[in-house]
């Protein structure tokens, strides 16, 4: 299996700012994702973070407002940007192990806006 | 589009059994998963069954698929209190990198 961290755990912040969050993979990957999961909600899938080109949103997300960086195969950054109060959920990274079958999350990051 | 769906509540006293069930509608689903989150953390893949599969038995947890009807189920035998969570049921397509996941069961053991 692989072991995923992912920084900070949680964060308090203002309106109308950034975060950037982290997530470190023990092993190389081909694919990560990232994660919404709204308070007391199911997860939805913002979008894949692609190594080496443009991460790949899904419906209703947009790069403007979620930029993810993947600069290895073991890292990716997801910017939570211009956020408001509806923007409080977990985001959780995510990775395809390497035999396809199975998908790892990490411990995800609680974020809340005020 | 695809969807996946649980029942939102399980209630069971400790020692019984515990049937969590999750119906889908994508015939093409090639990989069932079931995952547990417990209050504050992270999800954990508990177990996962191959569609080709009826059966799949890890420990106390068994997992059955009934392809035809379109019907996962989770059975967790001898249910403690630290299996207290929500548990999620999702599906892949062997061909879509993305997971779909329903809306969770949460399980309270009574005493």
């Amino acid at each position: 299996s692989a072991v995923i961290s992912q920084k900070p755990s949680r964060d308090i912040c203002q309106r109308g700012t950034s975060l950037t969050i982290q997530c470190q993979v023990d092993s190389q990957v081909t694919m990560m994702f990232w994660y919404r999961q709204q308070p007391g909600q199911s997860l939805t899938l913002i979008a894949t973070a692609n190594q080496g080109s443009e991460a790949t949103y899904e419906s209703g997300f947009v790069i403007d407002k979620f930029p993810i960086s993947r600069p290895n195969l073991t890292f990716s950054t997801l910017t939570v940007s211009n956020m408001s109060p509806e923007d409080s959920s977990i985001y959780l990274c995510s990775v395809l192990a390497a035999d396809r079958d199975t998908q790892y999350f990490g411990p995800g990051t609680r974020l809340t806006v005020l | 589009g695809e969807d996946v769906e649980q029942s939102l509540f399980l209630s069971v006293r400790e020692g019984d059994s515990s049937v969590i069930n999750c119906t889908y509608t994508d015939s093409s689903s090639t990989y069932l998963y079931w995952y547990k989150q417990e209050p504050g953390a992270g999800l954990q893949l508990l177990t996962y069954i191959f569609s080709n599969m009826d059966m799949k038995q890890d420990q106390r947890l068994t997992v059955l698929l009934n392809k035809k009807d379109k019907h996962l189920s989770l059975r967790i035998a001898d249910t403690q209190t630290g299996d207290s969570a929500i548990y999620f049921c999702a599906e892949r397509d062997s061909s879509a990198s993305k997971i779909i996941f329903g809306s969770g069961t949460r399980l309270s053991i009574r005493p």
